[in-house]
């Protein structure tokens, strides 16, 4: 049974455009989420973190909205660079304990 | 070490055959966590060490696998009998405070 859903396995950008990733979970006890970014041959990079007692939290380009009563996240990138061309996984969780990954959404960013 | 060190990064094996993956965590990162990625799913969890023991072995498939961390900080995880199932990559990733995880490159693990 899948706690956290990406339910689009891909999106296309233009380059310099907003990149929306989604993601949903089922566990209202989760209180921890993450985006990580992966590219081939390698291991998943953390990229941005939000906690349960926040709605937003913006690193540079990337922000992430939280939407505890929906049970929905999204990755916001603006703008969108060619080298942002990946694939994104959420990841869910309660501090201290495993976290539940997304199924990933591979992102291309067009020049 | 900078990063979580995975090795070997990429181990063919046959079938029936044991492995044993390695992982060296960030040093002083306390928890650890063992992952499997099959080709188009996100990581799934195997299981977590919190120092020496672990603390939650519930993802672990069956009793071919089992993971040790005797000293708190480098850890292996062992397959026996590897089937062709077990083809994956697996993750190795350690935390200081359960949150927050760096990820090594994983092991290319194919059983033929």
């Amino acid at each position: 049974d899948q706690q956290v859903k990406q339910n689009s396995p891909s999106l296309s950008v233009q380059e310099g455009r907003i990149s929306i990733l989604n993601c949903d979970y089922t566990n209202s006890m989760f209180d921890y989420f993450l985006w990580y970014k992966k590219y081939p041959a390698e291991g998943p990079t953390f990229l941005i973190s939000i906690s349960s007692i926040k709605d937003k939290n913006e690193d540079g380009r990337f922000t992430v909205f939280l939407n505890k009563s929906a049970k929905h996240l999204s990755l916001h990138i603006v703008p969108s660079q060619p080298g942002d061309s990946a694939v994104y996984f959420c990841a869910a969780g309660v501090t201290g304990n495993q976290f539940y990954f997304g199924t990933g959404t591979s992102l291309t960013v067009i020049p | 070490g900078a990063g979580v060190s995975q090795t070997p990064s990429n181990k063919v094996t046959e079938k029936g055959k044991y492995v044993e993956l390695r992982c060296d965590p960030i040093s002083g990162h306390t928890a650890l966590y063992w992952y499997r990625q099959s080709l188009g799913q996100g990581p799934e969890f195997l299981i977590y060490f919190q120092g020496t023991g672990a603390a939650d072995d519930s993802g672990l498939p069956n009793d071919r696998f089992f993971a040790v961390r005797p000293e708190g900080s480098v850890s292996t995880l062992k397959i026996q009998r590897t089937e062709r199932g077990d083809s994956a990559v697996y993750l190795c990733a350690s935390s200081l405070e359960g949150v927050g995880y760096t990820f090594g490159s994983g092991t290319r693990l194919t059983v033929v």
